[in-house]
């Protein structure tokens, strides 16, 4: 099936520091979607975008529709030992006749105090 | 307002036994989705409803998994006989069917020993 890449699947960064993670795909895409997953719990809807190229922020995350369509970016400002966690990107197919959404992996991310 | 509603939290059972998890939409949503997670295969959809009828469940992996959605505020996915791979992290979620924003229930931790 379709797939979404992110890598690396894991980064560890400094309390303080910005991080900027990708979400690939060969595919051509709706919609993008970015969620947090915190240990014991679902994952939560950060930031939703529907635009090629929209730019949309929520506090310190901002996440870019790309241009081509085949991909997004999510970045976090000034990182916080609570910014830890599972980060996914979803997406939903340009031809995709449902309201389904793709996966990707995620990524794990580690703040050091 | 409540979000999604799972139950249980935990469930630890034998090998053979039936289970049944489930879930209670977000109120106003139509559409309504069941995923499993492990750390092999990531998110999976396993099925989804729209308007309580059942859409996709190409994602189920056999005859062994079934799932309903009786009415609009309930559904429950069975496993019957279950069985030690099928141990995983079980989440619905919910969406308006007319947005691709899906939001997730905290989620079922199945153990099958």
């Amino acid at each position: 099936g379709q797939q979404l890449n992110q890598s690396p699947q894991s980064m560890f960064i400094q309390e303080g520091e910005d991080v900027s993670m990708n979400c690939t795909s060969s595919s051509i895409f709706n919609t993008w979607l970015w969620y947090k997953q915190d240990p014991g719990e679902g994952p939560v809807l950060l930031i939703a975008l529907y635009k090629a190229g929209e730019l949309t922020s929520n506090g310190r995350l901002t996440a870019q529709f790309g241009i081509t369509r085949k991909d997004s970016f999510l970045n976090i400002s000034a990182s916080i030992p609570s910014d830890v966690g599972i980060y996914f990107c979803a997406g939903q197919l340009l031809t995709g006749a449902n309201s389904k959404l793709t996966f990707g992996k995620g990524i794990t991310l580690s703040v050091r105090p | 307002d409540a979000g999604v509603i799972q139950s249980p939290r935990h469930e630890v059972t034998e090998m053979g036994q039936e289970v049944t998890l489930r879930c209670k939409p977000i109120s106003g949503h139509n559409s309504l989705f069941w995923y499993r997670q492990t750390m092999m295969r990531g998110l999976e959809l396993l099925i989804y409803f729209n308007n309580n009828v059942p859409i996709d469940d190409s994602g189920m992996p056999e005859d062994r998994f079934s799932a309903k959605m009786p009415n609009a505020s309930f559904s429950t996915l069975k496993i019957q006989p279950s069985e030690p791979r099928d141990s995983a992290v079980y989440f619905c979620a919910s969406s308006t069917g007319r947005s691709y924003e899906q939001y997730f229930g905290p989620g079922t931790r199945l153990t099958v020993t």
